[in-house]
């Protein structure tokens, strides 16, 4: 079935990078995200990847895409306070619906 | 240009009492999905449409029904709530199932 795996917790100092990783099962997905949520909030599309590329970098974000080990990364450079979050590692699913891992919250320590 | 609306914002229901989320895109979108999310958990899909008249079910359709009568519109209905449907709901609306925009959610609690 399709499904998205990705560690619950990560914690940073501020100015450190942070690396977010997961996995997903369905090789077929042509696009997977990254959606930010801040507490009490919707959702945010930081960024999204086309599942041709390896890489793609928007200023302080960098997505890596493994297809082969069905791997795919954000990283966040100069982690920032206002960082803190919770990151899903997102895949297009078969009915053009979007699946969802259950989110990294990502805590930054002054 | 509002985007994806959803109301109401947040909402308190007695169990077996009914209701109707409502969302409302103005950005002429074909596709339309319900999701809901728990603590600690992704969002998951209720149930979608892919057009006007048009409804799906997703991977959690017990206990919802939903109807798509106007092309902006994809209301969510709960005929009989029960606790285990406390979530916050969200919608989305996407024109080419590639970009996706989402509401801001619905707080829904069942006491």
């Amino acid at each position: 079935g399709e499904d998205v795996e990705q560690s619950l917790f990560l914690s940073v100092r501020e100015g450190d990078s942070s690396v977010i990783n997961c996995t997903y099962t369905d090789s077929s997905s042509t696009y997977l995200y990254w959606y930010k949520q801040e507490p009490g909030a919707g959702l945010q599309l930081l960024t999204y990847i086309f599942s041709n590329m390896d890489m793609k970098q928007d200023q302080r974000l960098t997505v890596l895409l493994n297809k082969k080990d069905k791997h795919l990364s954000l990283r966040i450079a100069d982690t920032q306070t206002g960082d803190s979050a919770i990151y899903f590692c997102v895949q297009g699913g078969s009915q053009g619906n979007l699946i969802f891992g259950k989110g990294t919250k990502l805590s930054v320590k002054p | 240009n509002a985007g994806v609306t959803q109301t109401p914002k947040f909402r308190v229901l007695k169990t077996g009492q009914s209701m109707t989320l409502l969302c409302a895109q103005d950005m002429n979108h074909e596709y339309m999905y319900w999701y809901r999310q728990d603590p600690g958990m992704g969002l998951r899909l209720i149930h979608y449409s892919v057009g006007e008249g048009t409804t799906a079910k997703g991977e959690v359709p017990d206990g919802y029904n939903v109807s798509r009568l106007k092309k902006q519109n994809f209301l969510l209905g709960l005929e009989s709530a029960a606790p285990s449907q406390t979530s916050v709901y969200f919608c989305a609306s996407s024109y080419d199932r590639r970009g996706y925009t989402f509401g801001s959610g619905t707080r829904l609690t069942v006491v």
